[in-house]
């Protein structure tokens, strides 16, 4: 089946730094990919769509200068959380809809950030 | 608004009884509605989903999952639990208000299985 990548899995960095995460259709394109956010014990957020081509388009309350997403190819979108601070520890995941079933998705094993 | 609604934040079963997990929407139009299980720090795997047709569905590890229209449910279901089983399982349905590819998440049920 469609595989989506995620590099890092894990990546720890201190407060005021920007942290790049990336998500990749690796058997498949993906015009599109989605963007979520996981809070311990809680479901998924969705923060944005990623279009590749165009810009993202973000859900309301995530702001746009802090968690800049590119879509460089049809099979790599790229999350980079800017200035981190210890409120952006969550687990971030990513997925790609399927190009025959546009309504399955397939999911990233997902980025555990953690910022001193 | 599509959503869905999880009210079992954990469900304990012991190794080798049945077990369900519950889940009910709210949805305008025809429901598309998942299935997903996620183990610990890692991303969510598809179990199954509901289209159309047999209100019965089967999916994946053994799980199945019966669609009922009269009482908006979509119950997560297994005949007999495995300690593998434990893991977060989530129900979804597709976001037709927002773009057919949007999923919307309910809040997750904890499975905790006991030898």
């Amino acid at each position: 089946g469609a595989v989506v990548s995620q590099h890092p899995s894990w990546v720890i960095c201190k407060s005021g730094t920007s942290v790049k995460i990336e998500c990749r259709s690796l058997d498949f394109q993906a015009t599109t990919m989605f963007w979520y956010r996981q809070f311990p014990k809680q479901s998924l957020m969705l923060m944005a769509t990623s279009n590749e081509g165009s810009k993202a388009t973000y859900e309301q309350g995530v702001e746009k200068d802090k968690f800049l997403i590119n879509h460089a190819s049809l099979t790599l979108s790229t999350l980079t959380v800017t200035s981190a601070h210890p409120e952006d520890s969550s687990f971030y995941i990513c997925s790609a809809p399927s190009l025959i079933l546009s309504y399955e998705q397939y999911f990233g094993p997902g980025t555990r950030l953690t910022v001193t | 608004a599509q959503s869905v609604a999880q009210p079992e934040d954990q469900v304990n079963v012991a190794e080798g009884n049945p077990l369900t997990v519950k889940c009910t929407y709210s949805v305008s139009g025809n429901p598309y509605l998942f299935w997903y299980v996620q183990y610990p720090n890692r991303g969510l795997q598809f179990l199954l989903k509901y289209i159309t047709g047999d209100n019965l569905v089967k999916g994946s590890y053994g799980f199945e999952a019966e669609f009922n229209k009269s009482q908006t449910s979509f119950h997560l279901k297994k005949p007999s639990a495995l300690v593998s089983d434990s893991a977060l399982y989530f129900c979804a349905v597709r976001d037709i208000d927002t773009g057919f590819q949007k999923l919307v998440f309910g809040t997750g049920t904890r499975l905790l299985v006991s030898p």
